[in-house]
């Protein structure tokens, strides 16, 4: 299986910040990294797919980069309604793997 | 409109076979690179990808619970239908369904979910 881990696995920022989540592959998986966001309760929701792309009807605060093992999730002037958990996912190999999540706290 | 819905029963005895229906609307599972599969999550923890079946009738399976997993697909009824034999407490979880666009593309829209807990 592709390992797929994500750092940090919390943190805590306020209204107006950058806030950067990374996402590490086990092994080169090009560019099939997608990502999610999931509030409480709820279905995740498709941010970002292969690597950079946004998804139709999410806000341009959030974009994604990179390529091979590394990636990156940006949202660039988190708001209110970012606080959620973010997961990335794999869609290269089977299983298609998630990450652990990355939960985004109110400071 | 693309919907996705799960259905199945809320609480399961252990050893017992679970079954979960995902009916969908808005797109259809015979067009080409179209994909829907299921997904689950156990209280507080991480997704977990279970399965997926294409409109070829392509399957893909989690190795690790590939025995316990069947996943088959009705066309005409735009359903997808999940068994797992041998059910267990820590197979407790949030069982999601959801389409995939596009052979190797992400999971862009999904259903609203369904908790099925094992407990005797």
């Amino acid at each position: 299986d592709i390992q797929m881990t994500q750092s940090p696995s919390s943190l805590s920022a306020s209204v107006g910040d950058r806030v950067t989540i990374t996402c590490r592959a086990s092994q080169s998986i090009s560019r099939y990294l997608n990502w999610y966001q999931q509030k409480p309760g709820k279905a995740p929701k498709l941010l970002i797919y292969a690597a950079s792309s946004l998804q139709s009807a999410v806000s341009s605060r959030f974009s994604g980069s990179g390529s091979g093992t590394d990636f990156t999730l940006t949202i660039s002037s988190l708001q209110p309604e970012d606080f959620a958990t973010y997961y990335c996912q794999q869609s290269y190999g089977t299983p298609q793997t998630f990450g652990q999540g990355t939960k985004v706290e109110i400071k | 409109q693309i919907t996705l819905k799960e259905s199945g029963p809320a609480l399961v005895k252990p050893t017992q076979t679970l079954t979960l229906t995902c009916t969908f609307s808005g797109f259809s599972l015979s067009t080409s690179g179209v994909g829907v599969g299921w997904i689950r999550q156990p209280p507080g923890k991480a997704l977990e990808w279970l399965a997926l079946i294409y409109w070829d009738d392509d399957k893909r399976y989690r190795p690790s619970l590939e025995s316990r997993l069947t996943i088959t697909k009705d066309t005409s009824k735009n359903q997808v239908v999940l068994t797992m034999t041998n059910m267990d407490p820590v197979d407790t979880a949030t069982y999601y369904c959801a389409r995939r666009g596009e052979y190797s593309g992400p999971f862009d829209f999904w259903g609203q979910g369904t908790l099925v807990t094992v407990s005797s």
